[in-house]
């Protein structure tokens, strides 16, 4: 079936710094989606990606498709305290397959 | 627009006993979902409704499993009997299946401990 690697798996950064999390397909993609989960919290979807090379922007929030549709990633420029929380890539493998996340801890 | 409702947040069973978890959708949305999320993983489908239809439950246990959305509104998720295994946050989503609506809308969640 269609994998999604997402890496790395767990990030500490000091408040300000960038952070950057991949993921990354066997198969070319349709189209893939990001979400957000706050520690305790459930997640909370951010944005879904179609076009090969799609690059969108929210606020300090990057995202980019790859030109091949196999991979993607999110950029958070100059992190702060209220980016803690674990990301997830979501793609379609029949239904939404979840990535494994990426775990971001921002030290004050 | 309210969110999607589950209850209860939190539930603490024995192995072997049997427990059940309620979810509302957000109105007018016609899909929903069941996703079961053990603590360190993503979320894993569990079964999708499609209004009361089943639409895909080939990751659903169902032997133990089972699901039902019977007017096409609210849905119940139940397990028995339960495995420690079954520790885990079930995350209801849903959606209005229509063409360019993308994201899942999730509930906060049941997390449940099998002791």
């Amino acid at each position: 079936g269609q994998q999604v690697m997402q890496i790395p798996q767990y990030q500490h950064v000091q408040e300000g710094e960038d952070f950057t999390t991949y993921c990354n397909s066997s198969t070319t993609l349709s189209n893939i989606q990001w979400y957000k989960q706050r520690p305790g919290g459930h997640p909370v979807f951010l944005i879904q990606l179609v076009k090969s090379g799609e690059v969108k922007k929210q606020k300090r929030l990057t995202f980019q498709f790859g030109e091949a549709k196999k991979n993607s990633s999110l950029h958070i420029t100059a992190t702060q305290t209220t980016d803690v929380g674990t990301y997830f890539c979501a793609v379609p493998r029949g239904q939404l397959t979840f990535g494994s996340g990426t775990q971001l801890t921002v030290l004050p | 627009e309210a969110g999607v409702a589950q209850s209860p947040r939190y539930k603490i069973i024995e192995k072997r006993q049997s427990v059940a978890f309620w979810c509302n959708p957000i109105s007018g949305h016609a899909t929903l979902y069941w996703y079961q999320q053990i603590l360190g993983q993503g979320p894993k489908l569990l079964i999708q409704f499609q209004n009361n239809g089943v639409v895909d439950d080939s990751q659903l246990p169902k032997d133990r499993f089972s699901a039902e959305r019977l007017k096409g509104v609210d849905s119940t998720l139940k397990i028995q009997p339960a495995k420690l295994e079954d520790s885990a946050v079930y995350l209801c989503a849903s959606r209005t299946g229509t063409v360019g609506d993308y994201g899942y809308t999730f509930g906060s969640g049941t997390r449940l401990t099998v002791v």
